[in-house]
């Protein structure tokens, strides 16, 4: 596709279920991120993937967050047992090369609520 | 560790009218510097970076920001706002040596007023 996709859109979870959100980032990238956007603050880190390897996971909040690109394409951010603090826009990015000068290229998020 | 702070999270000016938004950065380390830019609905879109050399950059849209190292600052302007440009504005930093990720101020709220 011609963007980062993300699905899905919208996601409202009650406390204690389990949820996928799905990254589809631009073809042939080989860097993917995960970004965490609480209301009103800007995008934190959660976690780094150059193709499948994850390099950095040093952002996930805790282990009920968990992250996997097995093809180093699409990515699935896992989180469970899900508490009222996950509630948050979750951003995935991706970037054609590795390298922090490279562009991130950002999808449109997932909100996901928890209730 | 870096930190990004945006003080102003809110912005309101008239059409026309110049515009800065300001982004204070702390850092031990060379960093790479973004704005980003998210218009209603849509997601992050880059509006310019600081790299090296120039410590002056500007977008095709007529943003302009100046890299200063002394000030640690990293401000955003435009001369003359147009109503299209409201949207929310994020300052991001990365360290230059291979962790790849930014780390965002809190983002500023640009209201352009007919």
């Amino acid at each position: 596709g011609a963007g980062v996709s993300q699905s899905p859109r919208y996601k409202v979870a009650k406390r204690g279920q389990d949820v996928a959100l799905r990254c589809d980032p631009i073809s042939g990238h080989v860097s993917l991120f995960w970004y965490q956007q609480a209301l009103g603050q800007g995008p934190e880190f959660l976690t780094y993937f150059q193709n499948e390897a994850q390099l950095d996971k040093s952002g996930l909040p805790s282990d009920r967050f968990f992250a996997e690109r097995p093809e180093g394409s699409v990515s699935t951010l896992k989180i469970q047992r899900t508490q009222q603090e996950d509630s948050a826009v979750y951003l995935c990015a991706s970037s054609s090369l590795a390298g922090a000068y490279n562009e991130q290229f950002f999808g449109p998020g997932t909100r996901l609520t928890v209730l | 560790a870096q930190s990004v702070t945006q003080l102003d999270s809110q912005v309101p000016v008239f059409e026309e009218a110049p515009v800065e938004l300001r982004c204070n950065y702390s850092s031990s380390v060379s960093v790479y510097l973004f704005w980003y830019v998210q218009y209603p609905n849509q997601g992050l879109q880059l509006l310019l970076k600081y790299l090296s050399g120039s410590t002056l950059v500007e977008s095709i849209n007529g943003f302009e920001a100046e890299f200063n190292k002394s000030q640690t600052s990293f401000h955003l302007r435009k001369p003359s706002v147009h109503i299209s440009d409201t949207a929310e504005y994020f300052c991001a930093v990365s360290d230059t040596s291979g962790t790849y990720k930014y780390i965002f101020g809190t983002g500023t709220r640009l209201k352009v007023l007919a």
